[in-house]
């Protein structure tokens, strides 16, 4: 099994409501990430966890909370969003190499997001 | 601060014809290197990854190089087919596990 899922694959919320992102792996991957991308962008890295640990945060806005529960499991928590903050996010996972630095990741179908 | 620069933006090029997509990095304390593609509206599938220990990765009509002194990566695509038809993205994991990503190329392989 080679597949990231992430649920739901479209979400619309108001800048007041409070939902959250799922992605889920298992590939046995110790790392896990998520991105965001803006239509036409490459994607930027917000959160990596490693070994169930945050080990990244790209200064992210605390509106948004990343959450990893065991290893197989990656949340994002979502609260107070900007219109600005609509994109499509991207959880990816991957192997931690014998330096401890990522292997080839592996991407699920994204969840779209659009706030109003 | 690594900035990752790919050329050209994009490319139409027809079938049959073999294509050259180049990757440049500004730091080369990389951990590895990746290619992807990526459809319009999906995530992202995984190419080719090269760590920074090696020269080149090959995967069926795919080839890549990384010449990591000089902070560039080459992807080779032999005999382009219209299901080629993708954004190919390169990204440069650093040392510190941080990953950054070009751009991209949107390719088009004209039938």
């Amino acid at each position: 099994d080679t597949e990231v899922t992430q649920t739901p694959k479209h979400l619309v919320m108001g800048m007041t409501n409070k939902k959250s992102l799922k992605c889920e792996q298992h590939m046995g991957h110790r790392a896990m990430y998520w991105y965001k991308q803006k239509a036409k962008k490459p994607p930027e890295l917000m959160f990596v966890y490693s070994y169930e640990k945050l080990s990244i945060n790209e200064s992210v806005p605390s509106r948004f909370s990343p959450e990893c529960p065991n290893s197989s499991l990656l949340n994002l928590h979502l609260h107070a969003l900007q219109p600005e903050d609509s994109a499509l996010y991207l959880c990816a996972s991957s192997q931690v190499g014998l330096a401890g630095g990522p292997e080839t990741q592996y991407f699920g179908p994204g969840t779209r997001l659009l706030v109003l | 601060k690594q900035e990752v620069t790919q050329i050209p933006a994009a490319l139409s090029v027809p079938e049959g014809e073999n294509l050259v997509l180049n990757c440049s990095f500004t730091d080369s304390a990389i951990y590895n290197l990746q290619w992807f593609r990526q459809d319009p509206g999906k995530g992202l599938t995984s190419l080719l990854l090269i760590q920074s220990s090696q020269r080149e990765q090959t995967s069926g009509r795919l080839n890549a190089s990384l010449d990591k002194s000089s902070g560039r990566s080459t992807l080779y695509i032999a005999a382009s087919q219209p299901g080629d038809s993708a954004t190919y993205l390169c990204a440069v994991c650093e040392e510190d596990d941080k990953i950054i990503f070009g751009k991209g190329t949107r390719l088009h392989i004209l039938p």
